[in-house]
């Protein structure tokens, strides 16, 4: 079974600067998962679907973060414009279902990441 | 009031000694997950054990075990007969339901694992 696939993998952009990430969950799973990494921190999430729709985007920045996952699959996260505090790795992560019903050991299953240096 | 602490930014082991990494956390949701993550410094996130809030026993997989305490909200997770390769971070992480059924995860800010030879 492939896991989640992420690209690029680096990416070094000057601030004020565009970008955009995307991300290939496992096959199947309905819930997908944005996490920002910053230096030394834990992964702090950004936005999550189910299926193709958002559950949650509290912590989103929407003045610049923006997010879509198209027919419940593949998802893009794009930056614009960037700052020098969004260097930082962001991690993808999928799980089978993401719901209160799922319960029981439901993982999540995360990407390589793509780490953003901002200059 | 931090949904998962974990005190320790790092710790040294002995290889081959057992070591416990802290972790405590807070939740008024009676069914809640706690996760245990591995990071090496190539970056993936690695599954490594966990642990329901009804679960009776405490969660092993190999050389890991959860001490979970659930009155005490703590989640310890234990590393026995360390090796070099377990020099990583790793990250508890609490899974509680919203107000909308669905699953939100948090993490912790990690504790930094060095085996020494």
């Amino acid at each position: 079974e492939a896991g989640v696939a992420q690209s690029p993998r680096y990416k070094i952009i000057e601030k004020r600067q565009s970008v955009a990430f995307w991300c290939n969950p496992i096959s199947g799973h309905a819930t997908l998962y944005w996490y920002q990494q910053i230096l030394g921190q834990g992964p702090k999430l950004l936005i999550q679907f189910q299926n193709n729709g958002v559950v949650d985007d509290s912590q989103l920045p929407k003045d610049r973060f923006s997010a879509e996952r198209l027919k419940g699959v593949d998802s893009t996260l794009k930056i614009q414009p960037a700052k020098l505090e969004d260097s930082a790795v962001y991690l993808c992560a999928s799980s089978p279902q993401g719901g209160r019903l799922a319960g029981g050991k439901e993982t999540q299953y995360f990407g390589p990441g793509t780490r953003l240096l901002v200059l | 009031a931090q949904k998962i602490t974990q005190t320790q930014p790092g710790m040294f082991v002995q290889e081959k000694e057992a070591v416990t990494l802290d972790c405590t956390y807070d939740t008024s949701d009676p069914s809640y997950g706690l996760f245990w993550y591995k990071q090496p410094s190539s970056g993936e996130m690695i599954f490594l054990i966990y642990q329901g809030s009804y679960d009776q026993q405490n969660a092993t997989e190999g050389r890991y075990s959860l001490n979970f305490q659930k009155a005490r909200k703590s989640a310890n997770l234990v590393i026995s007969a360390s090796q070099l390769g377990d020099s990583a971070m790793y990250f508890c992480a609490m899974r509680e339901g919203d107000s909308g059924g669905y699953q939100k995860v948090t993490f912790g800010t990690g504790t930094k694992l060095q085996v020494i030879p």
